[in-house]
């Protein structure tokens, strides 16, 4: 069975620091994403990674994947206060069915 | 880009009654959609894949005659708790994959909060 550990599970952090958000997973996957959600709102897709070694950036987030180590990292540079939500990653298995992580909610302090 | 809709996006309901939701691909076909659960400040959890055509397959733990799913279309699947009670108010959540074009990506609904009194 795919199971998807991520933390922390709360992040508190001031504005302008960096910090790493980690997400592993059980059993082999290609497809890996990170989602962010807003209190009372549904999920916003920030980063869909299909490869080993992919990398992608939006803004201070930098999303990455090694298929071989089954871990993503969700970077966060210089944080400001907008960014505060609650982050998942997500693993997809062959059937297309999507496993979530625990979410790890950040808060960033001014 | 390509649009979920749930409907409706909040209920109330009493006790012992029906609740169906309804969730919809606006610009887009999807063979495929999923319903996931959301308890409050807790992770999203899958319920059902719901494959148009043919019957929706349960996740271990989920009463299939409880939380009825038909898919009758490309662009509509459907999700009815029945005989709702209080430990069913949570907030539902269903997703898509289109049939052609990104089939790599879920897009997912905003999301629709039941509660039962």
């Amino acid at each position: 069975e795919l199971k998807v550990e991520q933390n922390p599970l709360f992040l508190s952090m001031q504005e302008g620091k960096n910090y790493t958000i980690y997400c592993n997973y059980s059993t082999t996957s290609d497809r890996l994403y990170w989602y962010r959600q807003d209190p009372g709102k549904s999920l916003e897709s920030l980063f869909v990674l299909l490869s080993n070694g992919a990398v992608k950036q939006e803004g201070r987030l930098m999303a990455s994947l090694d298929t071989k180590a089954r871990l993503s990292t969700l970077h966060i540079t210089a944080a400001v206060h907008d960014l505060s939500a609650t982050y998942f990653c997500a693993v997809a298995a062959s059937n297309n069915d999507m496993r979530f992580g625990a979410g790890t909610r950040l808060t960033v302090k001014p | 880009g390509a649009v979920v809709s749930q409907h409706p996006s909040w209920v109330i309901c009493k006790s012992g009654t029906s609740v169906k939701i309804e969730c919809r691909s606006l610009d887009f076909q999807a063979t495929t959609m999923f319903w996931y659960r959301q308890f409050p400040k807790q992770s999203l959890m899958l319920m059902a894949t719901s494959n148009e055509g043919s019957k929706a397959t349960y996740e271990q733990g989920v009463e299939k005659d409880k939380f009825l799913i038909n898919h009758a279309s490309l662009t509509l699947s459907t999700l009815t708790v029945t005989s709702a009670h209080p430990e069913d108010s949570s907030f539902y959540i269903c997703s898509a994959i289109p049939l052609a074009g990104d089939t790599d990506t879920q897009y997912f609904g905003p999301g629709t909060r039941l509660t039962v009194l």
